[in-house]
């Protein structure tokens, strides 16, 4: 089992409807949780990151955290064809290894 | 803020030789910067964490005398890949954990550097 899992996608959705993202990880130490968007070609940039159940949002993201079910979502409010990339989900432990441990990402396609 | 630098950003050389390329945090400090390499279609497989000052650690497989890392201040550290090989060629990104009081250990990357070994 890998430590984090996405859907490969592609995901398709239509401009200006909401997109959702989806991740689970299995290790349940894992204490904080990124969702990274990248273009072909470019470096991850960060969108947003959570640690606490519940939902944190930023504009047109939310973050949704369920640590009982080891589950992460982002969600893309009134999608655009710009937000076209990959998105891949990373967590970080509590303890033992500090670095991100990434999913495979999911491609997103927002259709104009 | 929180902006990492790569150079250069590509670079093509010949089998066998050796290339370096380093990163750099631009307006803050990192203690410590991650070494990541990409495939094509692949997702970011860490290969080393860099700690300022100390030996870096490098994940399973990675092959430390291969991939030389060294870093020698706060806002640089380099990674030489050795006697490369075709197979070494891949997107070569640094990140560097952020400033800030977030607690969330947040990673920001650096816009990578594609490497090709002919």
């Amino acid at each position: 089992q890998k430590e984090v899992e996405q859907n490969s996608g592609p995901l398709s959705v239509p401009e200006g409807a909401i997109a959702s993202l989806n991740c689970t990880y299995s290790d349940r130490g894992s204490q904080s949780f990124f969702w990274y968007r990248q273009y072909s070609g470019k470096s991850p940039e960060l969108i947003m990151f959570i640690y606490s159940n519940g939902d944190k949002e930023d504009g047109r993201f939310t973050a949704q955290l369920n640590k009982a079910s080891q589950y992460v979502s982002l969600l893309i409010r009134d999608s655009q064809p710009s937000d076209s990339a990959t998105y891949l989900c990373a967590v970080r432990r509590l303890r033992g290894r500090r670095a991100l441990t990434f999913g495979s990402g999911t491609r997103l396609q927002v259709q104009p | 803020g929180a902006v990492v630098s790569q150079h250069p950003s590509w670079v093509i050389c010949k089998s066998g030789t050796s290339v370096k390329i380093e990163c750099r945090s631009l307006d803050f400090q990192a203690t410590t910067m991650f070494w990541y390499r990409q495939f094509p279609k692949q997702s970011l497989m860490l290969m080393a964490t860099s700690n300022e000052g100390s030996k870096a650690t490098y994940e399973q497989g990675v092959e430390k005398d291969k991939f030389l890392i060294n870093h020698a201040s706060l806002t640089l550290s380099t990674l030489t890949v050795t006697s490369a090989h075709p197979e070494d060629s891949s997107f070569y990104i640094c990140s560097a954990r952020g400033p800030g009081t977030s607690g969330g250990g947040e990673q920001y990357f650096g816009p990578g550097t594609r490497l090709t070994v002919t």
